[in-house]
C-alpha cells in the first residue's frame, strides 16, 4: 500500500527567505507525486506534479519540487517566501487506490 | 467552468437525522472522490466512483454512510444517521484521468457539518 509522510506539523519562515516543506513517500511502481495547498476554509488546491521527466517540477505561485527516487522524497521549495503562502500543505502520492495525501504541514512565514 | 461545486456549504443537524451531501463535478471528469477532513484523522477518501461506478468504498467507515452517482454531472452521499462523530468537512474532488496520463484533482469548497 502506498504511503506518504510529511515529518513537520509546521515550517516557520521569515518573508523573503527560501521554504522547502518535506515529503517522503512509499509506493509500489513508479510514484505520481502532488502538492496541494488549502487555505483556510476553502477546498485543496492544486499545486504541482511529478509524474515523469525532469526530477525539478514547475507549479503555481512560484512554488517548486524536487523528486528524488533514492531518497523517495518530493519536497516542496520556494526561493521567497511570501506572508500570503501561509496555508496548510499536503503532500500526495497515486496508487491503486486514488490518491493518499500526508497529515499536512502547516506554513506559517513571518513579515 | 464554475469548478466543482458542493452543497450546503454549511450544514448543522440534530443527531439521527439523515444527512444529505451534494456535489457537481467538473464537466467532462470522469473520476469522482469523496473525502472527509477531521483535525483528529486528516484527510481520508471515503470512496470514488469512475463513470458513475463506485470503485473504492473501503473508506467509508459505517454503514450509515452511502455515496450514489446517478449521472456524470452528480452525485451524492448521505449519512443515516448521523451522530457528532461525523462531524467534519466533507470534500468532493474530480479528476481526469487518459490512459496511463494522470491528471490532478480538482476540490470542491466543502461542507461542513456539525452534529450536535
Amino acid at each position: 500500500a502506498q504511503s506518504v509522510a510529511q515529518p513537520e506539523d509546521q515550517v516557520n519562515v521569515a518573508e523573503g527567505n527560501p521554504l522547502t516543506v518535506k515529503c517522503t513517500y512509499s509506493v509500489s511502481g513508479n510514484p505520481y507525486l502532488f502538492w496541494y495547498v488549502q487555505y483556510p476554509n476553502r477546498g485543496l488546491q492544486f499545486l504541482l506534479k511529478y509524474i515523469t521527466g525532469d526530477n525539478l517540477v514547475k507549479g503555481s505561485y512560484g512554488f517548486e519540487a524536487e523528486f528524488n527516487k533514492s531518497q523517495t522524497s518530493f519536497h516542496l521549495k520556494k526561493p521567497s517566501a511570501l506572508v500570503s503562502d501561509s496555508a496548510l500543505y499536503f503532500c500526495a502520492v497515486m496508487g491503486r487506490r486514488a490518491l493518499t495525501f500526508g497529515s499536512g504541514t502547516r506554513l506559517q512565514v513571518q513579515p | 467552468d464554475a469548478g466543482v461545486i458542493q452543497s450546503p456549504r454549511h450544514e448543522v443537524t440534530e443527531m439521527g437525522q439523515e444527512v444529505t451531501l451534494r456535489c457537481k463535478p467538473i464537466s467532462g471528469h470522469d473520476y469522482l472522490f469523496w473525502y472527509r477532513q477531521t483535525m483528529m484523522r486528516g484527510l481520508e477518501l471515503l470512496i470514488y466512483f469512475n463513470n458513475n461506478v463506485p470503485i473504492d468504498d473501503s473508506g467509508m467507515p459505517e454503514d450509515r454512510f452511502s455515496a450514489k452517482m446517478p449521472n456524470a454531472s452528480f452525485s451524492t452521499l448521505k449519512i443515516q444517521p448521523s451522530e457528532p462523530r461525523d462531524s467534519a468537512v466533507y470534500f468532493c474532488a474530480s479528476s481526469l484521468k487518459q490512459g496511463r496520463i494522470t491528471y490532478e484533482q480538482y476540490f470542491g469548497p466543502g461542507t461542513r457539518l456539525t452534529v450536535t
